[in-house]
């Protein structure tokens, strides 16, 4: 089972919203309705964002939305502020022998 | 205040072993399943192995099945992982996690992680 393909990086300015795309499989992503999205600042742990395609976590702003189409998952960030600059990973219920996979990780710029 | 921490982490030479530990707290640490998830130096994420909360039920990764085994004592709040015939690979941070719940099902997620130990696997 392959990790999830997200894009390296992707850039904003304040203000400004940012599409982060997650691509998987009939296997992961198109077959469960169970896509997570983690923050991961550097030196630090990943902190949960977004669960169940798009459910926000306890205290994670609005402006943080998911959502899925086939096999491709999103998380969009809307209103842009310096502080979102960081890593974000996708993950997916994938089954089988491997649980769950995750993707590459994307490395949000503010510029 | 949900707090994990890990410990047991260093160097270690390639075919050795390893015992990390995770001490939970501010939790009933039985009512959740944990997962290991590990980050390679550089690279992102990588699910390792999961167990519920009452121990009937554990998975773990092809990449690391046979060789690591995941357990807890839900009397020490600690969750546990043995690593034997440890590789190159297996070098990276490895993050103990609470899941959203005690059984183990497409629907979980982990939402609070431990700051991470430092395994390193070289001669």
């Amino acid at each position: 089972q392959s990790a999830l393909t997200q894009p390296r990086s992707v850039s904003g300015s304040p203000g400004q919203s940012v599409t982060i795309s997650c691509s998987g499989t009939s296997s992961d992503i198109g077959a469960y309705k169970y896509v997570s999205w983690y923050q991961q600042r550097p030196g630090k742990a990943p902190k949960i964002m977004i669960y169940a395609v798009s459910q926000r976590a306890s205290g994670v702003p609005d402006r943080f939305s998911g959502s899925k189409s086939g096999n491709t998952a999103s998380l969009t960030i809307s209103g842009l502020q310096a502080d979102d600059e960081a890593d974000y990973y996708c993950c997916s219920y994938a089954g089988n022998s491997i649980l769950w996979v995750f993707g590459g990780g994307t490395r949000l710029t503010v510029l | 205040e949900v707090q994990l921490l890990e410990s047991g982490g260093g160097l270690v030479q390639p075919g050795g072993s390893l015992r990390l530990s995770c001490t939970a707290s501010g939790f009933i640490f039985s009512s959740f399943a944990m997962t290991w998830v590990r980050q390679a130096p550089g690279k992102g994420l990588e699910w390792v192995s999961s167990i519920s909360g009452s121990s009937v039920a554990t998975y773990s990764a092809d990449s690391v099945k046979g060789r690591f085994t995941i357990s807890r004592d839900n009397s020490k709040n600690t969750l546990y992982l043995e690593m034997n015939s440890l590789r190159a690979e297996d070098t990276a941070v490895y993050y103990c996690a609470r899941d959203s719940d005690s059984l183990i099902t497409p629907r979980l997620y982990r939402d609070h992680w431990g700051p991470g130990i430092q395994v390193t696997v070289s001669s």
